[in-house]
């Protein structure tokens, strides 16, 4: 079947880095997004992968490689504010938008 | 500029009935997508529309429907309501029909009874 995975928790530590990863199986896959929602707020936009690398915005950073079908989240200097759930999403494969289950990243002070 | 708005944000429903939800995308967006989000979940794909035109469909039942309007706003009904449909509906707009960069609405909150 179709389906994007990630772990379901991950901890760090405050002005720390931390690693997202996310395996994906689909079909027609285009591209790798991020997105970021916070508890009871709706899901903003993180960065897009499109091609295989790294792209970098901000304290985050996304990569891609095709072959290995699996991108990353990268957050720096984490924040408490960083506390969040964190989605990739295969922005469209074949006629369907897939969503991971999403990463719960809790920080420690 | 607005964002995506959708209405209302909270609604309850009894079993058996019918509820209609409503999005206006960001002005110049032509892409509407709607979602299914249940606490701890990802969000799941219900439909997207491009140009009025529909352009994907998620595993839903034929009790979910949706449409597009010239003015690129959408609507997404639900018939014959069941409780398992009790969740928070997203909608996203994008500028072109592959949806890289979505922009969500803050949900509506749907609770069936």
């Amino acid at each position: 079947g179709q389906s994007l995975e990630q772990p379901s928790e991950v901890t760090a530590v405050e002005g720390a880095i931390v690693q997202i990863n996310c395996t994906y199986q689909t079909s027609g896959f285009y591209g790798l997004s991020w997105y970021q929602q916070h508890d009871g707020g709706a899901p903003t936009f993180l960065s897009y992968n499109g091609l295989d690398g790294l792209e970098e915005t901000g304290r985050f950073s996304s990569f891609l490689s095709r072959s290995d079908s699996y991108g990353y989240l990268l957050l720096q200097e984490l924040q408490m504010k960083d506390s969040a759930s964190y989605f990739c999403a295969d922005s469209w494969s074949g006629d369907k938008i897939i969503f991971g289950k999403g990463t719960r990243l809790h920080i420690l002070p | 500029d607005a964002g995506v708005t959708q209405s209302p944000t909270h609604l309850i429903k009894t079993r058996g009935q019918q509820v209609t939800l409503r999005c206006s995308p960001i002005s110049g967006h032509k892409s509407v997508s709607w979602y299914q989000q249940v606490l701890g979940q990802g969000p799941q794909f219900i439909f997207q529309y491009y140009e009025k035109e529909e352009r994907g469909r998620g595993n839903f039942p034929d009790r979910f429907s949706a449409r597009q309007f010239p003015n690129y706003s959408s609507e997404l009904n639900v018939n014959a309501l069941l409780l398992g449909d009790s969740a928070l509906y997203l909608c996203a707009s994008s500028l072109g029909d592959r949806v890289s960069e979505a922009f969500f609405g803050q949900g509506t909150r749907l609770t069936v009874v």
